[in-house]
């Protein structure tokens, strides 16, 4: 079945610091992947959408300087969380789309920011 | 905008009754639904999924059934055991380049 890798799960890095989370399909080709943030007890808000060789789209409220994707080749996104904050603190997911299967997420990464 | 609403936040149901989750839709272009289970600390699991061309589908103790002219759609569970205590979620397609949005997740316990 359709698998996709995320890199780290945890990580806990100080303020003001940069952050890199990776997420591949590793048996698939995603031409688009999305990236979702949940805090605790609560839903995944989607906060962009990752395309292959071209910009992402963004949703309304989501700083594209502060939250920086790269999709660079059909099995690899990342998202940089530029100079964090403790409000970043949160856990991003990222989830890629196969045809005939759905959608597919991560594992998830749990970001603190001290 | 597009949004899912999802009914009820928390459940408690006895092992062994059913459980169901009700969720409505608002964008009428909706045509993939999924349902996800999410347990503490991890990603959501795709556990069931329905298209728009079908009113229900089954898997052993997991249904959905999707109302298209009312846009709504349903988890039920049967015979609930305490592995499936856990975060549900329930989902569905917007616009053109499939995204998909959430509803607010239903917290599901089975009580012993």
């Amino acid at each position: 079945g359709a698998v996709v890798s995320q890199h780290p799960s945890r990580v806990i890095c100080k303020s003001g610091t940069s952050v890199k989370i990776e997420c591949r399909s590793l048996d698939f080709q995603a031409t688009t992947m999305f990236w979702y943030r949940q805090f605790p007890k609560q839903s995944l808000m989607l906060m962009a959408t990752s395309n292959e060789g071209s910009k992402a789209t963004y949703e309304q409220g989501v700083e594209k300087d502060k939250f920086l994707i790269n999709h660079a080749s059909l099995t690899l996104s990342t998202l940089t969380v530029t100079s964090a904050h403790p409000e970043d603190s949160s856990f991003y997911i990222c989830s890629a789309a196969r045809s005939g299967t759905g959608y597919t997420f991560g594992s998830g990464t749990r970001l603190t920011v001290v | 905008g597009e949004n899912v609403e999802q009914h009820p936040s928390t459940l408690s149901v006895q092992e062994g009754d059913s459980a169901v989750i009700k969720c409505t839709y608002s964008d009428s272009a909706s045509n993939y639904f999924p349902w996800y289970k999410q347990e503490l600390g991890k990603g959501p699991q795709l556990i069931i999924d329905i298209r728009s061309n079908v009113g229900e589908k089954k898997d052993q103790r997991i249904a959905v059934t999707l109302n298209k002219t009312a846009k709504h759609f349903s988890l039920h569970i049967t015979e609930t055991q305490p592995e499936d205590s856990a975060v549900y979620f329930c989902a569905a397609s917007i616009g053109r380049d499939d995204k998909i949005i959430f509803g607010k997740g239903t917290r599901l316990h089975i009580l012993p």
